[in-house]
């Protein structure tokens, strides 16, 4: 079985600039999270996605939005880069089974690299 | 708010000896508690979670994680330590009450294991 995939795997743009993220979950997994690392702030929760709806959002500017198509898969995109924005972005699938503390499964992630 | 806090940047621990990366956390409601493990360039990886139950969970490994309630700390223990052990080990908490994988993280342990 696949694993998480994300697209591209690495990116350089320049401030200003827009950018979209691409992530492929696991066949059959119908939850998609989002999250942003850096050194400086380690693991932040962007949002989630679920039946193409978002169903949980971070503390993140309206420059930075998602979402997901009918077969799971989720784009991210964040608008008007700033050099703030560079950073690894993971992608997580799960099958959102209703009641449980599921694990996630992490994608290998973009590195995003602002100049 | 929840909040998670992994008071060491970095453990050292020679091999074969036992190790323990500690966690605290905070949560309004019933904590449902993760470790995930991160590999150079790779994502995170799922070692073990506590939901409700025995305060020893077992996990991916070899490794386990105590919970205690009164102490809020959810540490990860590993009887003896291996050098394929070196990564970087992440402590997560997500509020029982809510629903989706909206996960808070902890800053990071940097494990090394020396020969």
């Amino acid at each position: 079985k696949a694993g998480v995939t994300q697209t591209p795997r690495y990116l350089i743009k320049t401030r200003g600039q827009q950018v979209t993220l691409s992530c492929s979950p696991i066949s059959g997994h119908r939850s998609v999270s989002w999250y942003q690392q850096t050194p400086g702030q380690g693991l932040q929760f962007l949002f989630e996605y679920f039946s193409e709806t978002q169903r949980n959002k971070g503390n993140f500017p309206g420059r930075f939005s998602g979402r997901q198509f009918s077969n799971s898969r989720s784009e991210m995109n964040v608008s008007t880069l700033e050099l703030g924005d560079s950073a690894l972005y993971l992608c997580a699938s799960s099958l959102n089974i209703q009641g449980t503390a599921e694990k996630l499964f992490f994608g290998s992630g973009t590195q995003l690299s602002v100049l | 708010a929840q909040s998670v806090a992994q008071p060491e940047d970095q453990v050292n621990v020679a091999e074969g000896n036992p190790l323990t990366v500690k966690c605290t956390y905070s949560v309004s409601g019933n904590p449902y508690l993760f470790w995930y493990v991160q590999y150079p360039n790779r994502g995170l990886q799922f070692l073990l979670k506590y939901i409700t139950g025995d305060n020893l969970v077992k996990g991916s490994y070899g490794f386990e994680a105590e919970f205690n309630k009164s102490q809020t700390s959810f540490h990860l223990k590993k009887p003896s330590a291996l050098v394929s052990d070196s990564a970087l080990y992440f402590c997560a908490v997500r509020d029982g009450g809510n629903a989706g994988n909206m996960l808070t993280f902890g800053g990071g342990t940097r494990l090394m294991v020396k020969p």
